[in-house]
């Protein structure tokens, strides 16, 4: 059974761009959450979906932006990048909402310079 | 903000000893989670304790959680170098369980 696929792995981006992340969650499973991991922060809730519906959000400003597709695998957005959004981000799917054991991928380092 | 808070916020001990992590949380929960993560990588589901439970056991691990002190803690037993990582407590509440991580634990274990 694969896991959890983040892509890209690595990505510098420039202040001002925008980018997008990828995850594909383990087959079968509806939920996807991201998490934003920094030093200073440690793990922060970023948003959840379930059945391409976003049922939480944390205290992220509206820069960060995600969906869901029809097949679970899920997208998330970060506009007009800041220095500060230099962090790993990582995405973990279950089967159902926060019940069940989240499997998290290898994550997504992203660097802003 | 963290919901939950690990202590210590570094452990380091010889390889044989038992860790022990302490995690505390501040709003009531429907159930609390471990994880360990190795260095920069993706964290690793360890144990799912639920709120009407006291204690688990999986293999060298052994999980509390007090709902009364709003508290739960992780023992790893004879530890291993191969332990050697950050663990982080995560609990889950709310009609949707919204999943909120704690400031971890890095464990040091020394050959």
């Amino acid at each position: 059974k694969a896991g959890v696929t983040q892509t890209p792995r690595y990505l510098i981006k420039t202040r001002g761009q925008q980018v997008t992340l990828s995850c594909s969650p383990i087959s079968g499973h509806r939920s996807v959450s991201w998490y934003q991991q920094t030093p200073g922060q440690g793990l922060q809730f970023l948003f959840e979906y379930f059945s391409e519906t976003q049922r939480n959000k944390g205290n992220f400003p509206g820069r960060f932006s995600g969906r869901q597709f029809s097949n679970s695998r899920s997208e998330m957005n970060v506009s007009t990048l800041e220095l500060g959004d230099s962090a790993l981000y990582l995405c973990a799917s279950s089967l159902r909402t926060g019940q069940t054991e989240a499997f998290f991928g290898q994550g997504t380092r992203l660097t802003v310079v | 903000s963290q919901q939950g808070e690990e202590d210590p916020q570094a452990l380091s001990i010889q390889e044989g000893e038992n860790a022990t992590m302490n995690c505390s949380y501040k709003t009531s929960i429907n159930n609390l989670q471990w994880y360990r993560q190795n260095s920069g990588r993706g964290l690793v589901h360890l144990i799912l304790i639920r709120s009407n439970e006291r204690e688990k056991h999986s293999g060298r691990l052994r999980v509390t959680l007090d709902t009364s002190k709003k508290s739960s803690s992780l023992l790893i037993t004879a530890s291993r170098a191969a332990d050697t990582a950050s663990y982080f407590c995560a609990t889950g509440s709310g009609g949707y369980q919204k999943v909120t991580f704690g400031t971890g634990t890095k464990l040091q274990v020394i050959p």
